[in-house]
């Protein structure tokens, strides 16, 4: 089964608009990883939240996470055509990592 | 792609055939994972590694071993290859500072064909 789950499944929008993307986990974790697979390659992280942080940014990117929910969000602001790609949640806890299905974003110019 | 290489990059072959693909890591990091994906799937681990010989099966390692003999390589063997293990395999590695639920680093990949 997968620990995370992303919502939605695909998105697309307008160069210059945001982005949101949410992840669903099951179970108590220690932190929570976004990556992002470009077509054809492989995953490349990046941002890493812990259980006790609530908020955490990254140039365009901020993520949140609601333990009591058991739910994260990415938003990507002023969007770039550059940012297509399909975006992967994996919720850890102890020991395991699971990644979920993924969200594919499209981001036109 | 953090210093990883996998091999090969493609791969096509025949139901019954053994197949190993390796990955190799210039990092020196401790943990390296094998990791297959397929569509409606997102990525499922099927073995790691924790050290030289120090290995554990993951969610999905039925019909899968593997082998680290030195820090740099982690092979994964299909023993017989079947058409349900045609997908894209995925190398990571990463040094934690506990467990292996920390950021990973992840290779070009490998999409395998069993026909």
């Amino acid at each position: 089964s997968q620990q995370g789950e992303e919502d939605p499944q695909a998105l697309s929008i307008q160069e210059g608009e945001n982005a949101t993307m949410n992840c669903s986990y099951k179970t108590s974790i220690n932190n929570l990883q976004w990556y992002r697979q470009n077509s054809g390659r492989g995953l490349v992280h990046l941002i890493l939240i812990r259980s006790n942080e609530r908020e955490k940014h990254s140039g365009r990117l901020r993520v949140t996470l609601d333990t009591s929910k058991k739910s994260s969000s990415l938003l990507i602001t002023a969007s770039r055509a550059a940012d297509t790609a399909s975006y992967f949640c994996a919720a850890g806890d102890n020991n395991d990592m699971r990644f979920g299905a993924g969200t594919r974003l499209t981001v036109k110019p | 792609d953090a210093g990883i290489t996998q091999s090969p990059r493609h791969k096509v072959t025949e139901t019954g055939t053994p197949v190993t693909l390796r990955c190799h890591q210039t990092e020196n990091h401790r943990y390296m994972y094998w990791y297959r994906q397929d569509p409606g799937h997102g990525l499922r681990l099927i073995h790691y590694s924790y050290g030289v010989k120090d290995t554990d099966k993951g969610e999905v390692s039925d019909g899968y071993s593997v082998s680290r003999s030195k820090t740099e390589d982690f092979l994964l063997t299909l023993e017989s290859a079947t058409s349900s293990q045609t997908s894209v395999y995925f190398c990571a590695i990463s040094e934690p500072a506990s467990g292996y639920t920390d950021t990973q680093y992840f290779g070009p990949g490998t999409r395998l064909t069993v026909l």
